[in-house]
């Protein structure tokens, strides 16, 4: 079974650019989850999709959004780039059985690196 | 809120020597689980093993066990027979039952020595 894969691997942008990260979750996969990774902050929570609706939101200002499609693909947008938001993006995606059980694990991918100049 | 703290910001182990990497979590929920990821210097987390708070028996995978001690909020993982191969990032994480979001350590960077 093929993995998570994330699209592009690398970016580069500017300040005030905006930006779209891709990810596909694993093939039965209905939960697609995004993580902020800095060597500062550590991991951090951006928002979770399931069935096409964000279903869980962190503590990320209102440029940072999302989206998931019907085929539980999603994507990442993030308007207005910030020197901060320089940083790995990191999807993973899990079953999302009902409830979200704490058995059901997350699956990453490799992570798109975005430098913001 | 969920916390996982990793003490160790750096382990080093010589190559066939077990290692144990230390997590403590705190939770006022009743029923998570704890997971444990690698991070290779390539940047994608690999999924090591899960252990659910009402598991009586300690999880083990290949290599992989997790010594958890619920009582004192405790879930080390223990390597038995390092490899080169294990040199990386090592994040523990836990999620509450009826929640997505994975709350995640700052992490241990392990180097295995030949």
């Amino acid at each position: 079974k093929a993995g998570v894969t994330q699209t592009p691997r690398y970016l580069i942008k500017t300040r005030g650019q905006q930006v779209t990260l891709s990810c596909s979750p694993i093939s039965g996969h209905r939960s697609v989850s995004w993580y902020q990774q800095t060597p500062g902050q550590g991991l951090q929570f951006l928002f979770e999709y399931f069935s096409e609706t964000q279903r869980n939101k962190g503590n990320f200002p209102g440029r940072f959004s999302g989206r998931q499609f019907s085929n539980s693909r999603s994507e990442m947008n993030v308007s207005t780039l910030e020197l901060g938001d320089s940083a790995l993006y990191l999807c993973a995606s899990s079953g999302g059985l009902a409830g979200a059980s704490s058995t059901d694990t997350q699956y990453f991918g490799p992570g798109t690196r975005l430098t913001v100049l | 809120a969920q916390k996982i703290t990793q003490t160790q910001p750096g382990m080093f182990v010589q190559e066939k020597e077990a290692v144990t990497l230390d997590c403590t979590y705190d939770t006022s929920d009743q029923s998570y689980g704890l997971f444990w990821y690698k991070q290779p210097s390539s940047g994608e987390m690999i999924f090591l093993i899960y252990q659910g708070s009402y598991d009586e028996q300690n999880a083990t995978e290949g290599r992989y066990s997790l010594n958890f001690q619920k009582a004192r909020k405790s879930a080390n993982l223990v390597i038995s027979a390092s490899q080169l191969g294990d040199s990386a990032m090592y994040f523990c994480a836990m999620r509450p039952s009826g929640y997505s979001t994975l709350t995640f350590g700052k992490g241990t960077m392990l180097l295995v020595s030949p």
